[in-house]
């Protein structure tokens, strides 16, 4: 059964730094992996989506690497800023039935 | 990019009574769509999964006599939940893949349900 674990559950982090969050899942036969950013209170809007054939996906100052091997991923921000602050959560799908595992999600604090 | 609505983005019901949740892809046909619920601080659960002219699919735990799913063309899929409890109350969002590769998910942006 796949399961996926964002690490850490929480970060703070103050403005004009670069971070990086971590997604792991059990099954390395995924058919996609995509990351998305929630604040408080909304839906969830898709950052980067990276297919099971690809290495990484750019985004303005966001990079999102794949290792299906290793199983994992990490999202990269470049340059932190106030208004990244939010949820991101992490989800794979396993086959073409386009049904979504997901990550508890990590919260993401950046000080100005 | 695809869009997703969800209507209405907030409501409040009293106890006993019933509440329609409609989803809606806006300029692309979506033969399934998923809905999930969400509490504070969690991540999202996946309840159902909505499949246009047939039954949806519900997951382990969800009541499908309580959570009415019905995706009555390609673009639409409704959501009731019938003789809320204040439990039900709960943030309820819903998804649509593209349909192309590589079956990117679309998400609405949440219906939030409050039962007083």
């Amino acid at each position: 059964k796949q399961e996926v674990t964002q690490i850490p559950a929480a970060l703070s982090v103050p403005e004009g730094e670069n971070l990086v969050l971590n997604c792991s899942f059990t099954d390395s036969a995924i058919y996609n992996l995509q990351w998305f950013r929630q604040d408080p209170g909304k839906g969830l809007t898709s950052l980067l989506l990276i297919q099971s054939s690809q290495r990484e996906q750019t985004s303005g100052r966001l990079n999102a690497s794949l290792d299906k091997s290793s199983g994992r991923s990490t999202l990269y921000i470049a340059a932190s800023q106030p208004g990244d602050s939010a949820t991101y959560l992490c989800a794979v799908s396993t086959d073409s039935n386009y049904q979504l595992i997901w990550g508890a999600g990590t919260k993401l604090i950046i000080k100005p | 990019g695809a869009v997703v609505s969800q209507h209405p983005s907030w409501v409040i019901c009293k106890s006993g009574t019933s509440v329609k949740i409609e989803c809606r892809s806006l300029d692309f046909q979506a033969t399934t769509m998923f809905w999930y619920r969400q509490f504070p601080k969690q991540s999202l659960m996946l309840m159902a999964t909505s499949n246009e002219g047939s039954k949806a699919t519900y997951e382990q735990g969800v009541e499908k006599d309580k959570f009415l799913i019905n995706h009555a063309s390609l673009t639409l899929s409704t959501l009731t939940v019938t003789s809320a409890h204040p439990e039900d109350s709960s943030f309820y969002i819903c998804s649509a893949p593209s349909g192309d590769t590589p079956y990117e998910q679309y998400f609405g942006p949440g219906t939030r349900l409050t039962v007083t």
